[in-house]
Order: C-alpha cells, then sequence, then structure tokens
C-alpha cells in the first residue's frame, strides 16, 4: 500500500507570494494533519482535518488555512509569504478512531524555501 | 502548555554501543507518545508508539518505556550500527502531536 504522498517535493517562492502544499493520506484514512518543521526544531502542529472538518488548529496566522476534500486528501495554503514560512511542511495520515492505537503516518514532506 | 525535552541534544558514538536517548513532558495527560526516526531533509519514520496505559514496546532492537507519572520516555538502542545515524523525535499525543527538538545520533564504525 503507498504511504502519505506529497506534492510538490520543493518549491522556491518569493516574499508575498502565494503557495498550495498537496497531501494524500493512506488508503483508508480520515484524518490529515499538517506540521511545519524549521530547521534544527521538531515540528510544529498547524491543522488537523476530519471527515473534511477542521479538528484543531495551532498558533499559525491566518495567512495559513487548509482543506480536505471528499477523498480526504488536503490542501495547505499559505498567502503573503514571509522569510520565516522556510521550512519543512509535513503531512500525517491517522486511521479512523477505534481502528487502532491513533499512529500518525509522516509524508516525505515539502520543502518550502521563501526568497 | 504541553513541553517535550530531549536530552541529549546530540550524541556520537561507536558502532556496538547500547544506547539511552530521554524524552521528558510536562503534563502527564497523554493520549500516547511516539518516537520517530528522520533521516536529513527527510519525513518522519514511526519507530514505536506507547499507549498511555502501556509500559513499554519493543521492536527490534529497540525498545521504548514510558513513565507517565513522571513524565519521561527512553528509547533503548541495543548494539547501535552506523545505519542507525538520524535524528530521534519524540513526541506525546494530546488531540495533537506536541514534539520534542530530538536527538542528533551519529553512529561511526
Amino acid at each position: 500500500d503507498a504511504g502519505v504522498t506529497q506534492s510538490p517535493t520543493h518549491l522556491i517562492k518569493t516574499r508575498g507570494q502565494q503557495v498550495t502544499l498537496r497531501c494524500s493520506p493512506i488508503s483508508g484514512h480520515k484524518s490529515v494533519s499538517w506540521y511545519q518543521q524549521v530547521l534544527g526544531q521538531g515540528p510544529q502542529f498547524i491543522f488537523q482535518y476530519y471527515e473534511k472538518e477542521e479538528r484543531g488548529r495551532g498558533n499559525f496566522p491566518d495567512r495559513f488555512s487548509a482543506r480536505q476534500f471528499p477523498n480526504y486528501s488536503s490542501e495547505l495554503n499559505v498567502n503573503a509569504l514571509l522569510l520565516g514560512d522556510s521550512a519543512l511542511y509535513l503531512c500525517a495520515s491517522s486511521p479512523p478512531p477505534g481502528d487502532s492505537p491513533y499512529e500518525q503516518y509522516f509524508g516525505p514532506g515539502t520543502r518550502l524555501t521563501v526568497t | 502548555k504541553q513541553e517535550v525535552t530531549q536530552i541529549p541534544a546530540a550524541l556520537s558514538v561507536p558502532e556496538g554501543e547500547n544506547l539511552v536517548l530521554n524524552c521528558s513532558f510536562t503534563d502527564s495527560a497523554i493520549y500516547n507518545l511516539q518516537w520517530f526516526r528522520q533521516d536529513p531533509g527527510k519525513g518522519l519514520t514511526s519507530l514505536l508508539l506507547i499507549q498511555s496505559s502501556q509500559r513499554e514496546q519493543t521492536s527490534g532492537r529497540l525498545n521504548a518505556s514510558l513513565d507517565k507519572s513522571s513524565g519521561r520516555s527512553t528509547l533503548y538502542i541495543a548494539a547501535s550500527q552506523p545505519g542507525d545515524s538520524a535524528t530521534y523525535l519524540c513526541a506525546v499525543d494530546t488531540d495533537k502531536l506536541i514534539f520534542g527538538t530530538g536527538t542528533r545520533l551519529q553512529v561511526f564504525p
């Protein structure tokens, strides 16, 4: 079975631009979470979606938004990019509650560089 | 506010040594704790998940323990190999994963 997939792998944007990152969860998983990992730090929680509804939001500005589609894939959008948004963006999916311990499975990430 | 700390920040050891990586957290109200491995520039690979009701989990040369009351977890790596070189992250689950900053491990031949 395919794991969590993310696209694109790498992205270079200019300050002020907008970016959209994509994530496809493991088949059968209905929950998707997004994390930002700045170099040298642990990942920071941005959003969680379950059954297309937002279930949690981390301490990020409104420039960050996300959505989940009927096929459970997800997009993360970041507007008005700042240099500090340069990071590895990770997507994780998890099985429905009750199927197994709430283990999260991570994709390979999208490396965003803002210049 | 939940905070997760990992000690040491970096570790360099010769091949064959047994290792202990430490993780501490400030709030014992967690659902579970996960240990991950991250290779440079890559995503996270889940190594072990310990549910809040469990004390330890084992997978091959890896053993993770959890003491919720004291807010501590340890990851034990037996007979380390150069291929174990990576950053090891622990994360507590409180409806979202809260990560430590990781232990960067280098195992040299």
